[in-house]
């Protein structure tokens, strides 16, 4: 079956960056894009970007261009989003998510990673 | 611009059916969406995508009591049956070509 497993919880301090994987499972990992989505706590879902993990092509949301990085490693299906310069406002649980193959709908979440930003 | 707009609450009695709205912003009538769930303390989950005829292919494991329809730029989620269980934040989710993630605000359940 279909998994995305994501890294543990992390503790960073204002300025620093954070890289949290998502390692897939249970489809060919290069014919689906992976994308992140992140939540802080009592609010609502913000799309951050995409990934396509055949060709590493990337697209961010604007609000976070110059800031984040997705990446991936094929050879483990590994899939990995970096973001720099974080403040508090970047504290929020971020989860990578596969859409659909045609239709863009997100079909699998990842259990998500909560990233802590406190100085 | 696409806009998903869902109301931020609904309430419906134990054993009864409860109908969610999502709504898409002018001129993006014909836009397929995805239903989520988010459980209390938990990740979402996908529930559904609804294309705007109104067919829609439910998510492994998604129980017979969820079913979505379309009418025009509306898109519902149907919970026959409410099970205390139900009690979520309910996601609508589409995509443009820039933005591929594009979210409702949720409508939290409660299960009375």
């Amino acid at each position: 079956q279909v998994q995305l497993v994501q890294s543990g919880a992390e503790v960073k301090k204002p300025g620093a960056s954070v890289k949290v994987s998502c390692q897939a499972s249970g489809y060919i990992f290069s014919n689906h894009d992976i994308n992140w989505v992140r939540q802080a706590s009592g609010q609502g879902l913000e799309w951050i970007g995409w990934m396509n993990p055949y060709t590493g092509n990337t697209g961010y949301r604007q609000t976070f261009r110059g800031r984040v990085a997705m990446t991936r490693n094929t050879s483990t299906r590994t899939a990995y989003m970096e973001l720099t310069g974080l403040t508090s406002e970047d504290t929020a649980v971020y989860y990578c998510v596969r859409p659909n193959v045609g239709e863009y709908t997100f079909d699998y979440w990842g259990q998500g990673s909560l990233v802590i930003v406190s100085s | 611009q696409l806009v998903l707009t869902q109301p931020p609450a609904a309430s419906a009695s134990l054993g009864a059916s409860v109908k969610l709205t999502c709504t898409l912003s002018s001129g993006h009538s014909t836009y397929t969406i995805a239903w989520h769930q988010q459980l209390p303390g938990k990740g979402p989950r996908y529930l559904m995508k609804l294309k705007s005829d109104g067919s829609h292919k439910k998510g492994d494991g998604i129980p017979d009591r969820f079913s979505g329809s379309s009418s025009g730029a509306e898109r519902y989620l149907t919970i026959s049956n409410l099970q205390s269980d139900d009690e979520a934040v309910y996601y609508c989710q589409t995509w443009t070509a820039d933005i591929r993630g594009v979210f409702g605000g949720g409508t939290r359940l409660t299960v009375l």
